[in-house]
């Protein structure tokens, strides 16, 4: 157990609609990391924040948009579903985002666009 | 686009050493190595990290190449519980804290 907690653990929604997911990090942990797992391109980075502050951007679609709030938790929102969405979704946290920083995912949310 | 390359798949017995390559010809001097690995139908988890010497902990050991062109994760005696993708991850002050996986080595345990 990491310590991360993410919820769902399974969506499954229909085209066009959207979705909330959800990311609560390590107790401490100040940046919050959101990656995408799909079949055909593996684990990419979409987005992070540290302490409420958006740090770094990866390969985020502008359907999808995330926040981290003051109690530290994220929600990552996914609008306009496409059935290429259909992924697991992985939350990551640590403590202060630097480059020796371990980082330590959640179990992931698996979202599948029918 | 990943800077590290690693086989595809390697194959162990239980309890022999395992000893999984990772070449990273273009490092700069300042690039960390990390590893992480996942284990079937879980996240991502850390492994260990060096920048040039050697390192150990309880899960495995890490050794970085003089020239840091290539490290080796070890693991001393493998389980059962080690089947997992490995991969190998280079972490530079210009992207700062997001990994960047590549495709990673697929280990299978042979009991």
């Amino acid at each position: 157990d990491s310590g991360v907690t993410q919820t769902p653990k399974h969506l499954i929604t229909a085209t066009g609609q959207r979705v909330t997911l959800r990311c609560s990090p390590r107790s401490g942990d100040l940046s919050v990391y959101w990656y995408q797992q799909s079949l055909d391109q593996g684990l990419q980075f979409l987005i992070q924040y540290y302490n409420g502050e958006e740090r770094a951007k990866g390969n985020i679609l502008e359907r999808f948009s995330a926040q981290q709030f003051p109690d530290l938790h994220s929600e990552l929102n996914l609008s306009s579903l496409e059935l290429g969405d259909s992924a697991l979704y992985f939350c990551a946290s640590s403590v202060d985002g630097g480059l020796t920083d371990t980082q330590y995912f959640g179990p992931g949310t698996r979202l599948t666009v029918l | 686009d990943a800077k590290t390359t690693q086989p595809n798949s390697m194959e162990s017995n239980e309890e022999e050493p395992v000893h999984l390559p990772c070449n990273h010809s273009t490092i700069s001097g300042t690039d960390y190595i990390h590893w992480y690995r996942q284990l079937p139908s879980q996240g991502p988890e850390y492994v260990i990290h060096g920048l040039t010497s050697n390192v150990n902990n309880r899960m495995a050991s890490l050794a970085i190449a003089e020239d840091r062109k290539s490290s080796t994760l070890i693991l001393h005696r493998a389980t059962l519980r080690d089947a997992a993708v490995y991969y190998c991850i280079l972490r530079d002050s210009d992207l700062g804290g997001p990994l960047v996986f590549g495709k990673g080595t697929r280990l299978s345990v042979i009991a």
